[in-house]
């Protein structure tokens, strides 16, 4: 079936480090990717996507591309800030008529000043 | 415009209980998804629903568990006799229509402890 494998956290990182999540996918067909963040006591919240091979997904700072050859959705940051600290989630869907969203586990970000 | 609203935040049960999750979509939206995330684990997708209807339950484990949508009020996701191993967090999610394109937005989830 389908999965998606993230780095197991916590990671931690000092303010304005260079940040890496790796994400890798399996998928019986041709997903769209995404990185939902969840803060302290809140919602997962969209954090960006990428419906197809080759696109980059960005938004607020963070960014990822979809790379097919090496199914992989890595999650990135040039400088990170202590508002960062958060959980990450990659996700996909296969196109259906409807979402239905598999999660990888988590990664838990933490940024110290 | 409100956000996805799930309450009550935090739920305790004793074994044999029942609970009862609720969640409101946003104003206008008539998709509710469930998720559920156990401990050390991603969330794993249990059911989608439109107004009145149980479209994929396919993720919900076919005994003790139970969601409705009805016409009015909010989604609820219904648990009878817990055990220890239902003990996690339940998200929802909605959508203003289907179509994998679509965003879903979530609520702050329900955290479940059966002791």
């Amino acid at each position: 079936g389908d999965s998606v494998t993230q780095m197991e956290g916590p990671v931690t990182l000092s303010e304005e480090a260079f940040l890496t999540i790796n994400c890798t996918y399996t998928a019986t067909g041709y997903p769209s990717l995404f990185w939902y963040v969840q803060y302290p006591g809140e919602g997962l919240q969209l954090l960006l996507k990428a419906t197809k091979a080759d696109d980059k997904g960005s938004n607020k700072g963070f960014e990822a591309t979809y790379r097919k050859e090496t199914t992989s959705f890595h999650l990135e940051k040039g400088s990170v800030q202590v508002s960062d600290s958060a959980v990450y989630f990659c996700a996909l869907i296969l196109g259906r008529g409807y979402q239905k969203v598999t999660f990888g586990i988590g990664t838990k970000l933490q940024v110290i000043p | 415009n409100a956000g996805v609203m799930q309450n009550p935040r935090h739920l305790v049960r004793r074994r044999g209980q029942e609970a009862r999750l609720r969640c409101s979509p946003m104003k206008g939206h008539s998709h509710v998804y469930w998720y559920r995330q156990l401990p050390e684990e991603g969330l794993k997708f249990m059911v989608y629903l439109q107004k009145e209807n149980i479209i994929d339950e396919s993720g919900m484990p076919k005994e003790r568990f139970s969601a409705e949508f009805p016409k009015e009020g909010p989604s609820i996701l219904r648990i009878q006799q817990v055990v220890r191993g239902d003990s996690a967090a339940y998200f929802c999610a909605s959508s203003p229509r289907d179509g994998y394109q679509e965003t879903q937005y979530f609520g702050p989830g329900t955290r479940l402890l059966v002791l």
